[in-house]
């Protein structure tokens, strides 16, 4: 089965301050992506990258960078983070776009105080 | 944009009853995927169906793509059932649009 892990599992971080979360695939995913998931709803795209050294803007990509340096990992880095940050980060990784089953990891859950 | 609408928001059985979730969505889509949210968060996928009925254990998938729709059935429910289930539609483009999930509880 298909394996994606992510660091840390949870963090807490201060406003304004830098936050990198990572993510690492041993399924020799080419796509990788970043969602995000508050309370109580479904989980939104972030970014997602689909070849090492490039990112591409998901949905909601605003006060997010994302960082891929090789076909394995993929950072989601949070500049500045924000009290509106706060709720639980997947990443998750596909053999390709659209017609691909995406595998999640299991989530890190940050809260921005 | 993409629209994905699930029912019931929430849902409370009995141990042994069964359950059936509902998924429209509001454009055509390519794929429907059935994601089950543990209480403690973590996400598995059930079911990827582009099409028509799969079946897994007690889990029946079914997509009816021309007609926007798509249900998870549930029977003989167990207290290990509780927790939230997403259907997910991947747009034409790729994107994956997650719906807002059915919160299910099942007691003994």
């Amino acid at each position: 089965e298909a394996a994606v892990t992510q660091s840390p599992r949870s963090k807490v971080a201060v406003t304004g301050g830098k936050v990198t979360l990572s993510c690492h695939q041993t399924n020799n995913h080419d796509y990788m992506y970043w969602y995000r998931q508050d309370t109580g709803h479904g989980l939104r795209l972030i970014h997602y990258s689909y070849v090492a050294d490039s990112t591409e803007k998901g949905d909601i990509p605003d006060g997010y960078k994302a960082s891929r340096p090789s076909q394995e990992n993929f950072s989601l880095i949070l500049e500045l983070a924000s009290l509106s940050q706060t709720a639980v980060y997947f990443c998750a990784s596909s053999d390709g776009w659209g017609g691909y089953e995406q595998y999640f990891g299991p989530g890190t859950r940050l809260t921005v105080l | 944009g993409q629209q994905v609408q699930q029912s019931p928001a929430s849902l409370v059985l009995q141990e042994g009853e069964n359950a059936e979730l509902q998924c429209n969505f509001s454009s055509t889509a390519t794929r429907l995927q059935w994601f089950y949210q543990h209480p403690g968060g973590r996400l598995v996928s059930l079911f990827y169906n582009p099409s028509g009925t799969k079946h897994t254990g007690r889990l029946t998938s079914t997509t009816v793509t021309n007609e926007r729709r798509g249900s998870l059935h549930i029977s003989s429910s167990q207290t290990t059932d509780s927790g939230t289930y997403f259907c997910a539609i991947v747009q034409v483009v790729g994107q994956l649009t997650f719906g807002s999930g059915t919160r299910l509880q099942v007691y003994a």
